[in-house]
């Protein structure tokens, strides 16, 4: 059985920039979440998605969103990209708890 | 603030030595407590989990945690490591609406185990 796959794998981008990263989910799994781990912060929650809507989201600002589409993949955009962002964002999918991760995209802005 | 906090940043072990990893969580209401393992090179793995019942949960690779409501700990355990489990391992909490699940992991810092051949 095939794991999370996410798109690319690594990103380099300059301040202001905007991204989008993508998550391909296990098959059967129909929520998606994603997840920064920036230096020192540890794994922070981003977003949680379901059946195509947004369910949750942690404590970041509005220029994080996303979007699940109907095959329950999902992207996460970042507008207006600080240095901040640069991190390994990882997503996530379940079908009901265990989350199950995949290798994530290492960002880094410039 | 919810939050988990895990003791021990880097441990050090000798092959067959006995691990104990510990994880406190913050936060009130029902809980579900997982482990996950990054091996080098490797993505987030999980370990083992505790949703409700038997406290004492058992996970892959010989792995086993406790959970105690009364201390808000769920450490882990593990009898004899071997030098294949050297990773790093991060203690997790599933927050809980009154109407059901979050969606929301919170991580602990994570521990990092060396094991000496």
């Amino acid at each position: 059985e095939a794991g999370v796959t996410q798109s690319p794998t690594h990103l380099i981008k300059t301040r202001g920039q905007q991204v989008t990263l993508r998550c391909s989910p296990i098959s059967g799994h129909t929520s998606v979440y994603w997840y920064q781990q920036a230096l020192g912060l540890g794994l922070q929650f981003l977003l949680w998605y379901d059946e195509g809507e947004e369910r949750n989201r942690g404590n970041f600002p509005p220029r994080f969103s996303g979007r699940q589409f109907p095959n329950y993949s999902s992207e996460l955009n970042v507008n207006a990209l600080e240095l901040e962002d640069s991190a390994l964002y990882l997503c996530a999918s379940s079908f009901v708890f265990e989350q199950f991760f995949g290798p994530g995209t290492r960002l880094t802005v410039l | 603030a919810q939050s988990v906090s895990q003791h021990n940043h880097h441990v050090i072990l000798s092959e067959a030595a006995s691990l104990e990893l510990g994880c406190n969580y913050s936060y009130g209401g029902t809980v579900n407590l997982f482990w996950y393992v990054q091996y080098p090179g490797q993505h987030l793995q999980l370990l083992l989990k505790y949703f409700s019942g038997d406290p004492l949960v058992k996970g892959i690779k010989g792995f086993e945690a406790e959970f105690i409501k009364s201390k808000f700990s769920f450490n882990l355990r593990k009898p004899s490591v071997q030098w294949s489990d050297t990773a790093e391992y991060f203690c997790a909490v599933a927050t809980q609406w009154s109407w059901g699940n979050t969606g929301k992991l919170i991580f602990g810092q994570g521990t990092t185990l060396q094991v000496k051949p």
